[in-house]
């Protein structure tokens, strides 16, 4: 089964700090990512992901997240924080199950914390 | 499309209760997923559907959990009876196919006391 790796619960930056939020994945098949965000109250959004093609994906507020099968690897980046993007960032892969269908794996999620 | 649409926002319900818990996934979407968010176990898929038919529910935690979808525009997650360890966030989700992302709901608060 797949499973996701998020090894930091909470990352504290300040605010125009770059900032990496890594996840790992366990699989050595082909494999779709995605990365969600989720506001406090709020349900997931989703930020990026990864189909195919390029290794390298962005998202419209300047987050991108490099897609490493190598390393089985698709840290989240971004070169300037802003407290706005306070919130927690939840990793997942998609799971093929013996039915064929896929189901997303996600992580236990990471704390972004931007302060002043 | 106004997205998914869960139903309540907040439920404060008594141990032994029924629990019924909406969801109105997105038009047109084949798929509906529910899920559940603790602390303590992060997010847990309980359940989806394809076309309106459960194709996963490994992750329903026991008998007291059951879920339907009687047509395309909704579904029921129900909890009976239900118990303070149920005490969650309840999201749904729905996407267009297996391979694209799942859009999720704002979520249902339960409070279980």
């Amino acid at each position: 089964a797949q499973s996701v790796t998020q090894l930091d619960s909470q990352v504290p930056v300040f605010e125009e700090a770059p900032v990496e939020l890594r996840c790992n994945y366990s699989s050595s098949v082909s494999v779709y990512l995605f990365w969600y965000v989720q506001y406090p109250n709020q349900g997931l959004q989703l930020l990026l992901k990864y189909l195919s093609g390029s290794t390298l994906v962005e998202s419209i507020n300047g987050f991108e997240a490099e897609f490493n099968k190598s390393q089985t690897s698709f840290h989240l980046r971004k070169p300037s924080v802003h407290i706005s993007d306070t919130a927690e960032y939840f990793c997942a892969v998609s799971q093929t199950i013996n039915t064929g269908f896929q189901k997303l794996v996600f992580g236990t999620g990471t704390r972004l914390l931007v302060s002043p | 499309d106004a997205g998914v649409i869960q139903s309540p926002r907040h439920e404060v319900t008594e141990m032994g209760q029924e629990v019924t818990l909406r969801c109105k996934p997105i038009s047109g979407h084949d798929y509906l997923f529910w899920y559940r968010q603790t602390m303590m176990r992060g997010l847990e898929l309980l359940i989806y559907f394809n076309n309106n038919v459960p194709i996963d529910d490994s992750g329903m935690p026991e008998d007291r959990f059951s879920a339907k979808m009687p047509n395309a525009s909704f579904s029921t997650l129900k909890i009976q009876p239900s118990e303070p360890r149920d005490s969650a966030v309840y999201f749904c989700a729905s996407s267009y196919d297996r391979n694209t992302e799942a859009f999720f709901g704002q979520g249902t608060r339960l409070t279980v006391v």
